[in-house]
């Protein structure tokens, strides 16, 4: 079955540009997450939706970045008047259930990642 | 924070040998799983630990959790050149929040 997808898998943007980074969860998935991933460090969590509440933005690194999950499947992130500080993969995951649950299966699917680059 | 920490950063040993990888946090979990990301990729689920286990196996990975230390190992046995990745903990604390370590960079040289 398909996995996670997020597109665009690249996006360069000029400095001030504001972008939409696009994920396709599992279908039927409740959970989706949003994480920030630099180079050679591991993924941040930014924000994450139980269906479409957005239960958790604390991540979330300014008022600059938006995310939604309108229709409670696909999500979008949005990061408005880009910075070179952003430029980052950013990587989606779902989970056929909520995280809290602890339950075997709690784990997350992870899309391939938007690699980001803000000249 | 409750981020998990893996050590060592990077480990490279030869195809055959086993590999061990660490991973502290600091906070309560209710559970702890073990991550793989190939170069430029997603992470990929390997294996889930809950707070009431202490050991785990799958295939040839064993994952180990010392709550009362705040610890965790994963060793891979028997390694393979296919084995050359990222490996991250992830620990599940409150809030529906995960948190990931920095990773420990494996290479199996062939």
């Amino acid at each position: 079955g398909a996995g996670v997808s997020q597109s665009p898998r690249y996006k360069v943007a000029k400095r001030g540009q504001d972008v939409a980074l696009r994920c396709d969860p599992i279908s039927g998935h409740v959970s989706l997450f949003w994480y920030q991933q630099a180079l050679g460090q591991g993924p941040e969590f930014l924000t994450y939706f139980q269906n479409e509440a957005q239960l958790d933005k604390s991540g979330l690194p300014s008022d600059r970045f938006f995310a939604e999950r309108p229709e409670g499947s696909v999500s979008t992130l949005k990061i408005q008047r880009t910075q070179q500080e952003d430029s980052a993969v950013y990587l989606c995951a779902s989970s056929p259930i909520p995280p809290s649950s602890g339950g075997v299966n709690a784990e997350q699917f992870f899309g391939p990642g938007t690699r980001l680059t803000v000249l | 924070s409750q981020q998990g920490e893996e050590d060592p950063q990077a480990l490279s040993i030869q195809e055959g040998e086993n590999a061990t990888m660490n991973c502290s946090y600091k906070t309560s979990i209710n559970n702890l799983q073990w991550y793989r990301q190939n170069s430029g990729r997603g992470l990929v689920h390997l294996i889930l630990i809950r707070s009431n286990e202490r050991e785990k196996h799958s295939g040839r990975l064993r994952v180990t959790l010392d709550t009362s230390k705040k610890s965790s190992s994963l060793l891979i046995t028997a390694s393979r050149a296919a084995d050359t990745a990222s490996y991250f903990c992830a620990t599940e604390g409150n809030f529906n929040k995960f948190y990931f370590g920095s990773g420990t960079k494996l290479n199996v040289k062939p």
